[in-house]
């Protein structure tokens, strides 16, 4: 089976510009998470999916980020515009569950994004 | 809110020891927990979970403990190898799935 995928897997970009990242699920996983991870510490939630409604955004920052799950499947993070602090790796994850911990979740590789 | 916490940043073990790596949880109780490994440069994967109303969980070299009255779920590698040298990651299984800071684990040969 094939597993979470992510693009690109480096970018580098000057702070206030902006950029996306992109998710492809496992296939018919219907929980899909975005995680912020700052070298040394954990993975922080920005935002969970169940299908292509939102179920927690509660620590994203939404005047700068944004993200969308489309027709539930494929979803994309956006940082517009870019800060140094914004300097992290990208994760996303997917579950077939019903997004409440009772089954694994499936990461994907990552984005590397450093902002200069 | 729900917090999670791994206090050791850091162990280090020689090899053929036992691991032991802390996960406490304040306020809510969650229903399950889980573990997970994450190597340098790649996402976490995940290793186990344990529901509340069990006490112990088994996969081949690693067991979980899940504490509810202290509030604390134990992970623990048996006869650690170098090759588990990694960040174990624990989580809180609830609606999100929050993660702690990690152990970072290194056995030495």
């Amino acid at each position: 089976e094939a597993g979470v995928a992510q693009s690109p897997r480096y970018k580098i970009i000057e702070k206030r510009q902006s950029v996306a990242f992109w998710c492809n699920p496992i296939s018919g996983h219907a929980t899909l998470y975005w995680y912020q991870q700052i070298l040394g510490q954990g993975p922080k939630l920005l935002i969970q999916f169940q299908n292509n409604g939102v179920v927690d955004d509660s620590q994203l920052p939404k005047d700068r980020f944004s993200a969308e799950r489309l027709k539930g499947v494929d979803s994309t993070l956006k940082i517009q515009p870019a800060k140094l602090e914004d300097s992290a790796v990208y994760l996303c994850a997917s579950s077939p569950g019903q997004g409440v911990g009772d089954t694994e979740a499936f990461f994907g590789q990552g984005t590397r994004l450093t902002v200069v | 809110s729900q917090k999670i916490e791994q206090n050791s940043e850091a162990l280090n073990i020689q090899e053929g020891k036992t691991a032991t790596l802390t996960c406490n949880y304040t306020n809510y109780s969650p229903a399950y927990l889980q573990w997970y490994r994450q190597d340098p440069g790649r996402g976490p994967v995940f290793l186990l979970l344990i529901r509340e109303n069990e006490k112990e969980k088994r996969k081949e070299r690693l067991k979980v403990t899940f504490d509810t009255t202290l509030k604390q779920s134990l992970f623990h590698i048996t006869a650690s190898q170098p090759a588990d040298s990694a960040t174990y990651l624990c989580a809180w299984g609830n609606t999100p799935l929050v993660f702690g800071k990690g152990t970072r684990l290194s056995v030495i040969a």
